[in-house]
């Protein structure tokens, strides 16, 4: 079983909708779970950082982690053109100096 | 401005000759990784650095090497680059393990 999973879109939504990303993971030792959004030949950028179970929102996102169900989510409200881009999980641990991504989720958003 | 320099951006070589790609970081973090991404694989950590002169293996160290004699810089070096190292990696720092990490924006190698 892979440590984590993220479906790979691509997902094609209108300008203004809100978008979902999700991702599973298997190792119950994570502590740390980032978003990253990646524009085309760009590097990663970090979207959110949080390390407790909950909701954490930030303008139009919002960052939802359910440790008991090793389950989290991206939510955008309003979606824009220029959120178009791959995002990517990620999961570190305490202590620990491996990080962990999803493989990325291509979004499009549609003028 | 804070930010991770790599170069080259993009480099085309041949099986078997050495190459290197630099990484700079002006932010002072302790921590720098090199990750390669490949299509449906996602980021692999290749090296990481906890700090000047302590390195360790991530999940794919095969066929690389890396050093870290400089606090700023960690640069990633192929002995003799194969086909199979063509991918886009990316170096990236932060304050320390299990901080969010800062990345370059990538070098996109071609080995024929």
């Amino acid at each position: 079983q892979k440590e984590v999973e993220q479906d790979p879109g691509p997902l094609s939504v209108p300008e203004g909708a809100i978008v979902s990303l999700n991702c599973t993971y298997s190792n119950s030792a994570f502590q740390y779970f980032m978003w990253y959004r990646q524009y085309s030949r760009k590097g990663p950028e970090l979207l959110m950082y949080t390390y407790s179970s909950g909701n954490k929102e930030d303008g139009r996102f919002t960052a939802q982690v359910d440790k008991s169900s090793k389950y989290i989510s991206l939510f955008i409200r309003d979606s824009q053109p220029s959120d178009s881009a791959t995002y990517l999980c990620a999961f570190g641990q305490y202590n620990f100096n491996k990080f962990y991504f999803g493989s990325g989720t291509k979004l499009n958003v549609k003028p | 401005e804070a930010q991770v320099t790599q170069n080259p951006r993009y480099l085309i070589t041949v099986t078997g000759k050495k190459l290197t790609v630099t990484c700079s970081q002006n932010m002072n973090h302790e921590y720098m990784s090199w990750y390669r991404q490949d299509p449906g694989l996602g980021l692999r950590q290749i090296y990481y650095s906890m700090n000047v002169e302590v390195t360790d293996k991530g999940d794919v160290p095969e066929g690389y090497k890396v050093s870290r004699k400089e606090k700023r810089n960690f640069p990633l070096i192929l002995e003799s680059p194969s086909p199979n190292q063509t991918s886009l990696y990316f170096c990236a720092s932060s304050l320390g393990s299990g901080q969010p990490q800062h990345f370059g924006d990538g070098t996109r190698l071609s080995i024929l």
